[in-house]
Order: C-alpha cells, then structure tokens, then sequence
C-alpha cells in the first residue's frame, strides 16, 4: 500500500519558533511538494521538489523553506514561525511523466500558531 | 480573475440524487482536467482525470470538460453517503509538475 507519511498530525508552536515539517514517501516517487490548506483559500502550493537537492517555489513561498536531502524526504521549515502561519499542511508526492497528474497525499499535520 | 473558480457549497442532496460539480478555468493552456476526493481529516485523493475536451466514465462518476466555455463538471450518479466529501478541481498545462486546484466543494449526500 503506497504511504506517504506526516511526522505530526497536531503540532503546537509559539512565534518566533522555528518548526520543521517531515514528510517521507515509500513510493520511490520523483516529485515532492508542500501545500498549505485554509478554509476559503483551497490548496495553495509553498514549494516543490522535482530531484533530491532541487527544489521551485510555488506559489506563496514567502516564510517558507524546504529541504530535500534523500529521494523520500522533503522537509518543510518555518525559520520563524508567525501566526498567519497558522494552518492545515499536506505534502505530496508524484512521479515523474504523465503519471505526475496523480499525487498522493499524506493526513496533513495541523499547525497552530500561538 | 483567479485561473481556476470552484463553488464551496456546501451541497447537501439525498441518497440517489444527481450530483453535479462544477469548475471554470481562465488559462487557455491548462490541457489535463482532474478531480480530487477529500474525506474529513485525510489528504486528497485523485478520483479521475480527462484530457482535453470530452468526457470519461468511471462507473457512477462522469467527467466532462468543454475547453472552449472553460468549464469542467462532474457528474455523479445514484449518489451514496459515502460520496460525502470536498471534492476539488485540478488543472495541469503539462508542461511542469505543477497542479492547480480550486477550493473544492464540500458535498453531503444524506441517508
């Protein structure tokens, strides 16, 4: 069963705190990315990654990092959380080719910033 | 104009009814239609996806996409709870790696 996993499904965070998210893929899957999920605003892309070490902004990549060292992984990094930045994040994975219009979604790690 | 428009909803039908979801798109280059599933506390899923303009079935969902009014639909038939869902609209002009998604809809279907 493919499985893309979320290190937290809640997490918690005080301004001003830098905070990762870890995402990790079993699917041997090229592509990679992090979306943010507000209610109003639908799926907004922050970055992806298409290779390890390559990483695009998308489209509201501003307080966002992202790091993609192994094939699997790609980690999204507050450096300084704010509370706007107070959402639902799912990251995503997808071959490369056509098949890349089928990504596969992890539960989301809900991120609250107080 | 934002380049993918999605309606929120919520839909709330009965069991059995037609169900009908919809999306328009300004990018003329968007060339590959999807549309997601999202159940309550999971990530999205993808349900099916078309290319180009026409339609596709997959058993009682139905997608159509007419290019030149730049509008998507889908269609599901004798509706089910279990079609309870935000179900989200996504585009691609195939040339990147890229989707773009509409808010979603939030359906109910109730027993």
């Amino acid at each position: 069963d493919v499985k893309v996993t979320q290190s937290s499904r809640y997490l918690v965070k005080r301004t001003g705190e830098k905070v990762f998210l870890e995402c990790v893929q079993d699917m041997d899957h090229e592509n990679m990315f992090w979306y943010r999920q507000d209610p109003g605003l639908g799926l907004r892309l922050i970055y992806f990654s298409y290779d390890v070490k390559m990483k695009e902004k998308g489209d509201i990549p501003e307080g966002y990092s992202v790091s993609r060292e192994k094939k699997e992984r790609f980690s999204l990094i507050l450096e300084s959380a704010s509370t706007n930045q107070t959402s639902m994040y799912l990251c995503a994975s997808s071959p490369k080719g056509l098949a890349y219009l089928e990504q596969f979604f992890g539960p989301g790690t809900r991120l609250t910033v107080l | 104009q934002k380049e993918v428009e999605q309606d929120p909803g919520p839909l709330s039908v009965p069991e059995g009814a037609i169900v009908s979801l919809n999306c328009t798109y300004s990018n003329s280059a968007f060339q590959y239609f999807m549309w997601y599933r999202q159940y309550s506390r999971k990530g999205p899923e993808l349900l099916m996806y078309t290319y180009s303009s026409g339609n596709k079935e997959d058993g009682r969902f139905t997608a159509q996409v007419d290019k030149s009014s730049k509008y998507i639909s889908l269609f599901i038939r004798d509706s089910q709870p279990s079609d309870s869902a935000t179900y989200l609209c996504a585009m691609s002009g195939g040339s990147n790696y890229k989707l773009t998604f509409g808010k979603g809809t939030l359906l109910t279907v109730n027993p």
